[in-house]
């Protein structure tokens, strides 16, 4: 298993501004997520992130809406860019060792509205 | 494009009811379904992963099911406690180049006592 913790754990911002959001885990992982939940949709993948290269995004998120790092196997952060309010969701990192027949680890989620 | 359902939307019980909800999902390709429980300003925790067809898993009074040629899996609660109350999203799984948990949107379950 693992423990993960989010900061910050919730925000309120400015349109046109940008948040990043970090994502620390307690022990070294093979694979983070970042997925976003929208108010009254289902949790969706945003991208994963690949340690010492350019995370990988799914269709329709791109790099410079949602830029990740990943430095090393214990930390990520996640900017969101430019925000507007569709950009208000909760946002979870995760992290496994395998994309399908292992448990995911979540974080506690950031909480961003914007205005 | 690969849509989990998931059923009721939300659900009121009495404590000490017992309750089932449904995860529906497309069974080509099926690789994996997770369910996860996920209460208010906490992180989602796993509950189980399933990958045969006909499995049967079981944690304290939760317990869960899945028919991988129909594509559902059901999720029981013995027994609700107030403390059960949560969303409960249902995720599968289908490898190659869909390898990535698709998730449905969740049944809140609110146990009153």
């Amino acid at each position: 298993s693992a423990v993960i913790s989010q900061k910050p754990s919730r925000d309120i911002c400015q349109r046109g501004t940008s948040l990043t959001i970090q994502c620390q885990v307690d022990s070294q992982v093979t694979m983070m997520f970042w997925y976003r939940q929208q108010p009254g949709q289902s949790l969706t993948l945003i991208a994963t992130a690949n340690q010492g290269s350019e995370a990988t995004y799914e269709s329709g998120f791109v790099i410079d809406k949602f830029p990740i790092s990943r430095p090393n196997l214990t930390f990520s952060t996640l900017t969101v860019s430019n925000m507007s309010p569709e950009d208000s969701s909760i946002y979870l990192c995760s992290v496994g060792w395998d994309r399908g027949r292992e448990t995911q680890y979540f974080g506690p989620g950031t909480r961003l509205l914007v205005l | 494009i690969l849509n989990v359902e998931q059923s009721p939307q939300s659900l009121h019980v009495q404590e000490g009811d017992s309750t089932n909800f449904t995860c529906s999902f497309p069974s080509s390709n099926f690789y994996a379904l997770h369910w996860y429980r996920w209460e208010t300003a906490k992180s989602p925790e796993a509950l189980f992963v399933m990958t045969l067809n006909g499995d049967e898993k079981k944690k304290g009074r939760i317990s869960a099911t899945l028919n991988t040629k129909e594509g559902y899996s059901y999720l029981y609660i013995k027994g609700s406690q107030p403390e059960d109350s949560a969303t409960y999203l249902c995720a599968s799984n289908y490898g190659g180049a869909t390898n990535k948990l698709i998730f449905g949107t969740g049944t809140l379950l609110a146990v009153q006592p």
